[in-house]
């Protein structure tokens, strides 16, 4: 049963960057998608972006190219860099493991979930 | 950007009665080539995070309870639970993939 787990700082200083870290057990990262979510009580679910097919990336355009994603693969680790926060990216924080990429679609649906992290963004 | 919209925004429904909840898409989310829909729906109950019920608009995931049926396709999709249980009460969300950014329905709260 694959398990991923969150990690990184709760709270975090507007204008600075947050950093989050997606640890997968139980499987090895390989061709699927990897992606990262957050959620709030105001705007619901927001889908980030994803990871897939040895780096390829995809992001949602509301971040302004604030966001970035990568894989370390010696450590079976995806992770998240989210630059020049305020105070609207305090959230809950999910980092999920999607269908296998086939080649053809740049997206999936989430099977997978962290159990999430809050990250609040506060002086 | 695809907007889904989810109806109603909750429900209350007696146990062991049905529960149907809707999804609509602003746009068509089935793949001409392959025919399929590219539509999850998934439950989130209190201090989890949600757990994914049916992919591809009406297959269901292995383990989860056949009391939940999905259907629809194109942009009208509609999850229905046959026999509400008490462990059904949760917020149910859509979510269309079929292209980026990937978009969830506000979700809806289902109540005893």
């Amino acid at each position: 049963h694959v398990q991923l787990q969150e990690s990184g700082p709760g709270l975090v200083k507007p204008s600075e960057t947050l950093s989050l870290t997606c640890s997968v057990s139980n499987d090895s990262i390989g061709n699927y998608f990897y992606n990262w979510l957050r959620q709030t009580p105001g705007k619901g679910l927001e889908w980030i972006g994803n990871i897939y097919s040895r780096g390829s990336t995809n992001y949602n355009p509301s971040l302004s190219d604030r966001a970035t994603i990568s894989t370390d693969m010696s450590r079976n680790q995806f992770s998240l860099k989210l630059t020049s926060v305020t105070a609207a990216d305090t959230a809950v924080y999910f980092c999920t493991r999607g269908g296998p990429y086939e080649g053809r679609y740049s997206a999936t649906y989430s099977l997978y979930w962290g159990q999430g992290i809050l990250v609040t963004v506060s002086s | 950007d695809i907007v889904m919209t989810q109806s109603p925004d909750s429900l209350a429904v007696s146990l062991g009665a049905r529960a149907t909840i809707n999804c609509k898409s602003s746009r068509s989310l089935v793949d001409r080539s392959t025919g399929k829909d590219f539509l999850a729906w998934y439950q989130q109950k209190p201090g989890q995070p949600p757990k994914l019920l049916i992919r591809w608009a009406s297959t269901r995931e292995s383990g989860v309870s056949d009391r939940f049926t999905a259907t629809g396709s194109g942009t009208d999709f509609a999850l229905t639970i046959s026999s509400l249980q008490a462990e059904d009460v949760a917020v149910y969300f859509c979510q269309q993939y079929y292209t980026s950014p990937v978009t969830f329905g506000p979700g809806t709260r289902v109540e005893i």
